[in-house]
């Protein structure tokens, strides 16, 4: 009963490096999600996937980008980590965008030195 | 922004107390939704109210809805130390695919 789990769940990048985010959901949910969460600022949108073969930008997309791999997996790559992308990543799924709950995974945290 | 504001942004109370916390938003709402996260982990959905609808009951959980107003308010009854936690009012807004999350609330519920 995995739900949604996130890989890795912490990473240090220097500068300019760059990673792939890993995350796949067990639920059949059809919309998937990325958020940032930094102190004092809550959840932010970085992109979501609202079905299979979809992508589309959310409130803080730049420096990111995404793959809806298949309907269980979604990726978040940073291509040229910089310190203002440091924050904990929260990957989420629902049934529906929108209307659905999401169940959310137990983040990763980086760090961009 | 859409997003909402939670208030208080901390509340401190002891076991067995009501711990009450407001979301405020600015724009026509389909949803409401409550989510709580406990330290270093993600966020677990607690309940979900809908527009047409002004109250709702999970437990020890009420929630309240003013459309009126743009408010929403989530009741704890006779807190325990295991509801410490921050609590995030998300909304689901007219014409928007995605939620917007709130700052959050952080209860500590003291033994």
């Amino acid at each position: 009963n995995a739900g949604v789990t996130q890989t890795p769940k912490f990473q240090v990048l220097k500068t300019g490096q760059s990673m792939t985010l890993q995350c796949a959901q067990d639920m059949n949910h059809n919309s998937m999600y990325w958020y940032r969460q930094d102190p004092g600022m809550g959840l932010r949108l970085i992109y979501y996937s609202a079905s299979e073969g979809t992508t589309d930008k959310g409130e803080v997309p730049n420096g990111y980008n995404v793959s809806r791999l298949n309907k269980r997996e979604f990726s978040l790559r940073l291509e040229s980590a910089a310190p203002s992308q440091t924050s904990v990543y929260f990957c989420a799924s629902s049934e529906f965008p929108g209307t659905s709950p999401l169940h959310f995974g137990n983040g990763t945290r980086l760090t961009v030195t | 922004s859409q997003q909402g504001e939670e208030d208080p942004q901390a509340l401190s109370i002891q076991e067995g107390e009501n711990a009450t916390m407001n979301c405020s938003y600015k724009t026509s709402i389909n949803n409401l939704q409550w989510y709580r996260q406990n330290s270093g982990r993600g966020l677990v959905h607690l309940i979900l109210i809908r527009s047409n609808e002004r109250e709702k009951h999970s437990g020890r959980l009420r929630v309240t809805l003013d459309t009126s107003k743009k408010s929403s308010s989530l009741l704890i009854t006779a807190s325990r130390a295991a509801d410490t936690a921050s609590y995030f009012c998300a909304t689901d807004h007219l014409g928007y695919s995605t939620l917007t999350f709130g700052k959050g609330t952080m209860l500590l519920v003291s033994p």
